[in-house]
């Protein structure tokens, strides 16, 4: 039962182009969305995050959206860079005790931004 | 600020052994998670530790355990392993560990079991 899902397994984008990277989820008590960045061999960097009481929220290059009634969010990177090239994980967080410290990650997206 | 410290890099064990994995979390931050990152699951939640108590455990068998020191510093162990336990073995830490609040990674053990 995945309830955070990543549906593109890869995104190819010119250097100076929009990203866009997709998640939806299925539970509706998650009520914190992040999205981290990995490079092969290292752990997730952490990147932007959105309450559930928020539509958007906006980091330099990096904007999050959040549609609560699709269960729907997706990060812009706008420009993107080749430095860009990574996997994008996009994680919940739930409410209440069985949530502590406990993120539900997707499949993860790589990301190749070509020059 | 020093970030979140793992403890081996890499690690190769047979199967049968057990083994140990350390996690030292950024100063100041109290909770610890830690995670299993494989090719066909991708990232799964083991269990989280604040204050030296697990407040939190993810579906994976009695054979994974940690614990947390009063330094907030974690450990977790394998026992009996198995070809499958082969993974990126992963620590998070932040400051409470309670939603919305960001969780840092570190760079991970890679454990091989053969």
């Amino acid at each position: 039962d995945q309830q955070v899902k990543q549906n593109s397994p890869s995104l190819s984008v010119q250097e100076g182009r929009i990203s866009i990277l997709n998640c939806d989820y299925t539970n509706s008590m998650f009520d914190y969305f992040l999205w981290y960045k990995k490079y092969p061999a290292e752990g997730p960097t952490f990147l932007i995050s959105i309450s559930s009481i928020k539509d958007k929220n906006e980091d330099g290059r990096f904007t999050v959206f959040l549609n609560k009634s699709a269960k729907h969010l997706s990060l812009h990177i706008v420009p993107s860079q080749p430095g860009d090239s990574a996997v994008y994980f996009c994680a919940a967080e739930g409410t209440g005790g069985t949530s502590y410290g406990k993120l539900t990650f997707g499949q993860g997206t790589i990301l190749t931004v070509h020059p | 600020k020093a970030g979140v410290t793992q403890t081996p890099r890499y690690l190769i064990k047979t199967r049968g052994q057990q083994v140990t994995l350390s996690c030292s979390p950024i100063s100041g931050h109290r909770s610890v998670s830690w995670y299993q990152q494989t090719p066909g699951q991708g990232l799964q939640f083991l269990f989280e530790y604040f204050s030296e108590t697990q407040r939190n455990k993810g579906n994976f068998p009695g054979r994974f355990s940690g614990r947390q020191f009063s330094n907030s510093r974690s450990e977790m162990n394998v026992s009996t392993l198995e070809l499958g336990d082969s993974a990126l073995y992963l620590c998070a830490s932040s400051r409470q560990g309670a939603v919305g609040t960001e969780a840092f990674f570190g760079q991970g053990t890679r454990l091989t079991v053969v």
